[in-house]
């Protein structure tokens, strides 16, 4: 079992959309949680952190919940440049070591 | 601010050759990583450096691949003999100290043919 794993997608929307991705996590000592973001040839760039209390940050909402290992991403109304691959990041207790989940792809659609 | 710099930001080369790709982190940030980055695989860590030590190699493939950081501001990865398999984007990362964030490079495009 891969230490985080993501639906791969891709997710097919168009602009206006909701949607939601999914991650689980295998580490239940794991300690702080991420999501980035990859656009096309380009390098990943933290998106958002995830709290317990689970956050928000505009169009973007994050949920963690740990009984069951499971973060998850929401995208409301969504835009043309959220088109990309989303990356749920897992951070071990000791801090250093970060695994990065496969990434789901996103297009947004006119 | 001069974020993450990698270089070469492409490499074609052939088979059995040598491969050098370098690093310089943001200044002040004391934990490096290099990563690998394939469809098939996704994005795999390699090896991770805190204070210019390794602390983590787990996840270089085999023998063929090393890593040093001879000082807080440099890091190579080198590959050798390198193999078609080995094509992919390599990244380099780093992270101050109590930070969450990880700042990437733009990656460097190897292609060995």
């Amino acid at each position: 079992r891969k230490e985080v794993e993501q639906d791969p997608g891709p997710f097919n929307v168009p602009e206006g959309a909701t949607v939601a991705f999914n991650c689980t996590y295998s580490n239940s000592a794991s300690q702080s949680f991420f999501w980035y973001r990859q656009d096309c040839r380009k390098e990943p760039k933290l998106l958002m952190s995830v709290y317990s209390s689970g956050n928000e940050d505009g169009r973007f909402t994050a949920q963690l919940n740990r009984a069951s290992q499971y973060i998850s991403l929401l995208i409301r109304d969504s835009k043309l440049s959220d088109s990309a691959t989303y990356l749920c990041v897992v951070k071990d207790t000791g801090g250093f070591k970060t695994i990065f989940g496969a990434g789901t792809r996103l297009f947004v659609k006119a | 601010d001069a974020g993450v710099i990698q270089s070469p930001r492409h490499e074609v080369t052939e088979m059995g050759q040598e491969v050098t790709l370098r690093c310089k982190p943001i200044s002040g940030h004391n934990s490096l990583f290099w990563y690998r980055q394939t469809m098939m695989r996704g994005l795999e860590l390699l090896i991770y450096f805190n204070n210019n030590v390794p602390i983590d190699d787990s996840g270089m493939p085999e023998d063929r691949f090393s890593a040093k950081m001879p000082n807080a501001s440099f890091s190579t990865l080198k590959i050798q003999p390198s193999e078609p398999r080995d094509s992919a984007v390599y990244f380099c990362a780093s992270r101050s100290t109590g930070a969450s964030e990880q700042f990437f490079g733009p990656g460097t495009r190897l292609t060995v043919l």
